[in-house]
């Protein structure tokens, strides 16, 4: 069973559309996580959430929405792409230790183009 | 802001021969990290390292930490084709646990 699950895997879509990705995880983590890989392999965290609760919202354009129905599940939106949205973007989770967050567990990622 | 600066950017060795990846770090940590990243693949943590932690072993893996000059290497041994990657250093920044920050990487190839 996969334990972090994105879809899809691959979007190609117009500048000015809205898409979304789902991630989903089996691991009964608190946390979760949308990271954007750029093309020079550059990670950056985007949000982080805890027990559905934003934690982390690193500077995000508006444009960008997460959304977590349950501590399983975190949705990310994107409205009005733009051609520098174009990226590779990571779901993770994680275990909360007491105060501190252990290892991530990464999806596959979904290659997104903009056209 | 990165937290962890790889170093090499790039490194390409023969099978059989040893990796060296270091990293360096700004602020304060709780515990380093290190993912691999397969081509076209997603993250995977390889080990992590506490901050009372001076060295640490799994398998063909060693990380060193050393806190005073917020560095940490990752030695790969007796290398191999399937090693052939993009390693990654990580920690949590900013006095969160809910930020991890990773470096921008050394892509290790290692040739058959």
């Amino acid at each position: 069973d996969t334990a972090v699950s994105q879809t899809p895997k691959y979007l190609v879509t117009q500048m000015g559309n809205d898409k979304s990705i789902k991630c989903e995880q089996n691991l009964g983590h608190d946390t979760m996580y949308w990271y954007k890989q750029d093309s020079k392999k550059f990670l950056k965290i985007m949000f982080s959430y805890n027990n559905k609760e934003l934690i982390i919202n690193e500077t995000v354009p508006n444009r960008f929405s997460p959304k977590s129905p349950d501590k399983a599940h975190l949705n990310l939106h994107i409205n009005s792409l733009e051609l520098g949205d174009s990226a590779v973007y990571f779901c993770a989770s994680s275990l909360l230790s007491g105060p501190t967050n252990e290892k991530l567990f990464f999806g596959s990622g979904t290659q997104l183009s903009v056209l | 802001s990165q937290q962890g600066e790889e170093d090499p950017q790039a490194l390409s060795i023969q099978e059989g021969e040893n990796a060296t990846m270091n990293c360096s770090y700004k602020t304060s940590i709780n515990n380093l990290q290190w993912y691999r990243q397969n081509s076209g693949r997603g993250l995977v943590h390889l080990i992590l390292i506490r901050s009372n932690e001076r060295e640490k072993h799994s398998g063909r893996l060693r990380v060193t930490l050393d806190t005073s000059k917020k560095s940490s290497s990752l030695l790969i041994t007796a290398s191999r084709a399937a090693d052939t990657a993009s390693y990654f250093c990580a920690s949590y920044s900013g006095g969160s646990n809910y930020k991890l920050t990773f470096g921008k990487g050394t892509l290790l190839t290692v040739n058959p």
